[in-house]
């Protein structure tokens, strides 16, 4: 069966330190990957998106990475702060409709 | 700037009442999403739609059902509200041909 898993376990990091975030997929072959945001009480916010043909995506801090023979992303924050503490999630496509299923979220606390 | 509202952030209902969620869009998307969203198990997706009176069912769509009679709303109704549908419900919308989704805040429903 399809299975998305990223680490339930939240992760505590020291500010201005890196934090790396995983997320696994068995069973897809998804054409896109996408990180999203999540505060608590709040809708997911989109971050990045990459493709199957890409292997890295930046975006001022945030990096991606996807590894399709792996099957893994890759989430990275640079010089971390406070502000960056919140639940990510990884999306893959799943196929029509601009339809995505979701992995669990991965709490991250950057603590100051 | 885009926007998805929800009609209520918080709710209670009694055991077998009927409950409506009301999602609005301002960003003339053809497809609308709702997930629930519970610790552990990540979101799930209830229903789609792809267009207006379009539907179509998701991954756990078994005790609700919704109506898309305009383009901008899509409603989720739970016919008779039972306590395993306590959760965080998440509207969503997203342009055709497009990846990014775009999240409400969210309604978080307690059913006693």
């Amino acid at each position: 069966s399809q299975k998305i898993e990223q680490n339930s376990e939240a992760l505590n990091i020291q500010e201005g330190k890196t934090a790396t975030l995983t997320c696994n997929y068995t069973n897809y072959s998804p054409a896109y990957l996408q990180w999203y945001r999540q505060d608590p009480g709040r809708g997911p916010v989109f971050l990045l998106l990459i493709r199957e043909n890409e292997k890295e995506k930046r975006k001022e801090r945030l990096k991606v990475t996807f590894d399709t023979t792996l099957k893994q992303s890759l989430f990275h924050i640079t010089a971390s702060q406070p502000a960056d503490s919140a639940t990510y999630l990884c999306a893959l496509d799943a196929g029509g409709y601009q339809k995505v299923t979701f992995g669990t979220g991965t709490k991250l606390q950057v603590i100051p | 700037d885009v926007k998805v509202t929800q009609s209520s952030r918080y709710l209670v209902k009694r055991t077998g009442e009927k409950v409506f969620l009301e999602c609005v869009q301002d960003m003339d998307h053809e497809n609308m999403f709702w997930y629930r969203q519970d610790p552990g198990l990540g979101l799930r997706l209830i229903y789609f739609s792809y267009d207006v009176k379009m539907k179509e069912k998701g991954d756990i769509p078994e005790g609700y059902s919704v109506s898309r009679e305009k383009k901008e709303r899509f409603s989720l109704i739970l016919e008779s509200a039972s306590t395993n549908q306590t959760s965080m419900y998440l509207c969503a919308s997203i342009q055709t041909g497009r990846e990014t989704q775009y999240f409400g805040p969210g309604t978080r429903l307690l059913v006693l």
